[in-house]
């Protein structure tokens, strides 16, 4: 069964530093991987996906993701954060073959220090 | 309009009480799918559908039932609503030929 970890509930990150966050997942097959970013009191936004080729992936928002197969993760990183980026993150892993279901790791939240 | 909506967006209920949650699409996709959200757990999935007559259970379907009434809608029932059914429900869409779930903002749910 396919699953996914993110190891940081909360992370507390000053404006204008750099933010990473971290995920590991478990699948059998090559995986589709995907940040979604939840803001308060809104629905999940998707940041970016990951399905073949280039293992670098750029998002919205300034955000990119690299793909390790090797450590079988998917980091989310941002060079420079602003208050706006103050959210909850998921990273999430599907296939087609399972029909585009995806599981969710359990989230990180973020908080933005002035 | 939302390209997927959800109603109602905040309910609050009593134990042993009926709730359905109601979700629309107008992205014309054929699947649809049912997540429930609980702080530290991420979104679990409760069930799915491909198509009007396709309806699958996912990882947490106890106590939960859906009704796939056309393309576009796809609403989630609580027969006899418990608190630890508290929480915030999404409703998703995705098209077959793609691997993207596009979500509505979500419904809140309070179980008393």
């Amino acid at each position: 069964a396919q699953s996914v970890t993110q190891p940081d509930i909360h992370i507390t990150v000053s404006e204008g530093a750099s933010l990473e966050l971290r995920c590991n997942y478990s699948y059998g097959a090559t995986p589709y991987l995907f940040w979604y970013v939840q803001s308060p009191g809104q629905g999940l936004q998707l940041l970016l996906k990951y399905f073949s080729g280039d293992t670098l992936v750029q998002g919205i928002k300034g955000f990119e993701a690299e793909f390790k197969r090797s450590q079988s993760s998917f980091n989310l990183r941002k060079p420079s954060v602003h208050w706006s980026d103050a959210a909850e993150y998921f990273c999430a892993v599907g296939a087609r073959a399972a029909g585009n279901k995806l599981t969710f790791g359990g989230g990180t939240r973020v908080l933005v220090k002035p | 309009d939302a390209d997927v909506t959800q109603t109602p967006r905040n309910r609050i209920t009593k134990t042993g009480k009926r709730i359905m949650l109601e979700c629309s699409q107008t992205k014309g996709h054929d699947r649809m799918y049912w997540y429930r959200q609980d702080p530290g757990l991420g979104l679990r999935l409760i069930y799915y559908s491909f198509d009007v007559k396709d309806i699958n259970k996912g990882e947490i379907s106890d106590g939960y039932s859906v009704s796939r009434q056309a393309q576009a809608k796809f609403s989630l029932s609580l027969e006899s609503a418990i608190p630890n059914q508290t929480a915030l429900y999404f409703c998703a869409t995705g098209d077959s030929g793609a691997n993207v779930l596009t979500f509505g903002a979500g419904s809140r749910l309070t179980v008393l």
